[in-house]
């Protein structure tokens, strides 16, 4: 049964800060990974997916990386700003129906 | 192009009623799938369908649950004789139909279900 656990699950940092999110799962047989960025109240926005072919993705000051052998994915995030403060989601997708395996999220607040 | 949308995005319903939320996919999408956010914890997969098809549902209770994605019209999520523990946000996403083993899921805003 696949399980994705992300680390930590709260993290505050000043403005400006480089940081990173991580994410594993259990089983390595994933088809793609998925990254999510959800406010309070509000719904999912996908930031990046990453095919199980690839190893890494990039928009803007995202940076997302996977290394299926290890069952281990990271979200960079470079020069953070206070609009960065939200909840983020990896979600992995396993197994031959397309459903998304999600992690319990980490929680980050940049402060200004 | 519209997003995946969502209605309503807020229901209250007292215990033993029945709650019916609704979703549009996106423009070109055949695939639905339905997430259950409960307070504090994560996002559950409940079902996943196409057109007329309930491929996979190993994530919705057995009783009182229900889905389906008519030929024509949104896919409906349907909860009977709603109890307390049902309030959540009820997530729903669409993907193209390639499906979502390579494709890209996109999530509506939900639909915040209160049961007094």
């Amino acid at each position: 049964k696949q399980e994705v656990t992300q680390i930590p699950a709260a993290l505050s940092v000043p403005e400006g800060e480089n940081l990173v999110l991580n994410c594993s799962f259990t089983d390595s047989a994933i088809y793609n990974l998925q990254w999510f960025r959800q406010d309070p109240g509000k719904g999912l926005t996908s930031l990046l997916l990453i095919q199980s072919s690839q190893r890494e993705q990039t928009s803007g000051r995202l940076n997302a990386s996977l290394d299926k052998s290890s069952g281990r994915s990271t979200l960079y995030i470079a020069a953070s700003q206070p609009g960065d403060s939200a909840t983020y989601l990896c979600a992995v997708i396993s197994g031959n129906t397309g459903k998304l395996i999600f992690g319990q999220g980490t929680t980050l607040q940049v402060k200004p | 192009n519209a997003g995946v949308m969502q209605n309503p995005r807020h229901l209250v319903r007292r215990r033993g009623q029945e709650a019916r939320l609704r979703c549009s996919p996106m423009k070109g999408h055949s695939h639905v799938y339905w997430y259950r956010q409960l307070p504090e914890e994560g996002l559950k997969f409940m079902v996943y369908l196409q057109k007329e098809n309930i491929i996979d549902e190993s994530g919705m209770p057995k009783e009182r649950f229900s889905a389906e994605f008519p030929k024509e019209g949104p896919s409906i999520l349907r909860i009977q004789q709603v109890v307390r523990g049902d309030s959540a946000a009820y997530f729903c996403a669409s993907s193209r139909p390639s499906g979502g083993t390579t494709g890209e899921l996109f999530f509506g805003e939900g639909s915040r279900l209160t049961v007094l």
